[in-house]
């Protein structure tokens, strides 16, 4: 089956330590995003991808990185940087920017 | 308006009443503008992409219309059943990145 997936479903997290979420995809899609969640909020882009080996800062990039190696992949990293990490963080992934975005089940980390 | 604003923030109707939302947007540069809708537990799911002022776009009982011109766009629920229970979430795509309301809770009572 063809879709989005992301790992793991919850992940706990001592404060200053760097902790990467995985996105993968197999829908063979050009455009990949990350979005976080917090309560009462809508999703808010931290960085996005329109071609492997390139990648934009998205409204809130401080205190994240990623990588995009390979057109399946987006491997988001929050470092110690970022001061409230503790949130649920989407992955989705396009054809491109004009079209239907899809997404993973997500990941809720907890910083503690 | 500067950012994407979604109104009602929360809804609660009888199951059959009909329903509508509002997405408003900023109407310069605009590119494309997006409907999901989001159940619990569930991933967003998109419905509609609109792009041309004067778009109407239908699946089933639900509905949506864009005016790029004044930035605002309409989600209408015709006979709300319980499973039309979600967040609608709207989404204006420009330059490559989408930006996303609060979204919408619609919660339909039996």
């Amino acid at each position: 089956d063809g879709g989005i997936t992301q790992s793991p479903k919850y992940l706990f997290r001592k404060e200053g330590q760097n902790v990467t979420l995985s996105c993968e995809q197999n829908l063979n899609h050009d455009a990949m995003y990350w979005y976080r969640q917090d309560p009462g909020q809508g999703l808010r882009l931290i960085y996005y991808s329109q071609i492997v080996n390139d990648f934009q800062k998205g409204d809130i990039a401080e205190g994240y990185s990623v990588s995009r190696e390979k057109k399946e992949s987006f491997p988001l990293t929050v470092t110690s940087a970022q001061k409230n990490p503790t949130a649920f963080y989407l992955c989705a992934s396009s054809i491109a920017r004009r079209y239907e975005a899809f997404f993973g089940q997500g990941t809720r980390l907890t910083v503690v | 308006i500067l950012n994407v604003e979604q109104s009602p923030q929360s809804l609660h109707v009888q199951e059959g009443d009909s329903t509508n939302f509002t997405c408003s947007f900023p109407s310069s540069n605009f590119y494309a503008l997006h409907w999901y809708r989001w159940e619990t537990a569930k991933s967003p799911e998109a419905l509609f992409v609109m792009t041309l002022n004067g778009d109407e776009k239908k699946k089933g009982r639900i509905s949506a219309t864009l005016n790029t011109k004044e930035g605002y766009s309409y989600l209408y629920i015709k006979g709300s059943q319980p499973e039309d229970s979600a967040t609608y979430l709207c989404a204006r795509t420009n330059a490559g990145k989408s930006t996303f309301g609060d979204g919408t809770t619609l919660t339909v009572k039996p």
